[in-house]
């Protein structure tokens, strides 16, 4: 495996259940981060990790529960979601912090979630 | 008030010409960086270009260029030679803030359609 992949890569839940999204990044960086892209808006960044510490949250509900068990994996865990959750979840990482320097983001192919 | 502008939500061009998308950018900080991102219908954004606030010179990657004008606060993408797979999402982004607190800011994309 090669570059950041996610899964899985589409997922259909009821607004009872719980699940979890998946992230891996094969590229030795140090930042990884989740993204949310609804239609019609513009992408929107939900949490960041550096080094596997939280270093952003923006203001997302607490429905969403972030994980970072390493510096290569990255979870997104869901539970009582609302249909307006129903979005393209994208995982992301990067060498260092945009903050700290020149780093491009690399991302994974999404995960397509669909709230019932 | 929008940091990332992208006037154009569809685009249209022929094969093998060239086509400029629009982005404008908003921002007091000195030092910021400027993205640009593919997305393809499958759904990974893919990192084409970066301009640096201080770069003196436009950026050029492959058939890639940015047009950095910055009194007028612009990061046109341009691309040279259009081909059929360079249909797809496009998405300008900026890196204002410094250490820890600097994220990337998206704006809502422009959708390049090349016809053959």
């Amino acid at each position: 495996e090669t570059g950041v992949t996610q899964t899985p890569r589409h997922l259909v839940m009821g607004m009872t259940n719980k699940k979890s999204l998946k992230c891996e990044q094969h590229l030795g960086h140090n930042a990884m981060y989740w993204y949310k892209q609804s239609a019609k808006k513009p992408l929107e960044l939900m949490f960041v990790y550096s080094l596997e510490e939280r270093v952003e949250n923006n203001s997302v509900p607490s429905r969403f529960s972030p994980e970072c068990p390493n510096s290569s994996h990255l979870f997104l865990h869901l539970h009582t979601l609302q249909p307006e959750d129903s979005a393209l979840y994208l995982c992301a990482s990067s060498q260092g912090l945009p903050g700290q320097g020149t780093y491009e983001q690399y991302f994974g192919p999404g995960t397509r979630l669909t709230v019932t | 008030a929008q940091k990332i502008t992208q006037t154009q939500p569809g685009m249209f061009v022929q094969e093998k010409e060239a086509v400029t998308l629009d982005c404008t950018y908003d921002t007091s900080d000195q030092s910021y960086g400027l993205f640009w991102y593919k997305q393809p219908s499958s759904g990974e954004m893919i990192f084409l270009i970066y301009q640096g606030s201080y770069d003196e010179q436009n950026a050029t990657e492959g058939r890639y260029s940015l047009n950095f004008q910055k009194a007028r606060k612009s990061a046109n993408l341009v691309i040279s030679a259009s081909q059929l797979g360079d249909s797809a999402m496009y998405f300008c982004a900026m890196r204002e803030g410094w250490g820890s607190q600097g994220n990337l800011i998206f704006g809502k994309g422009t959708k390049l359609s090349v016809k053959p």
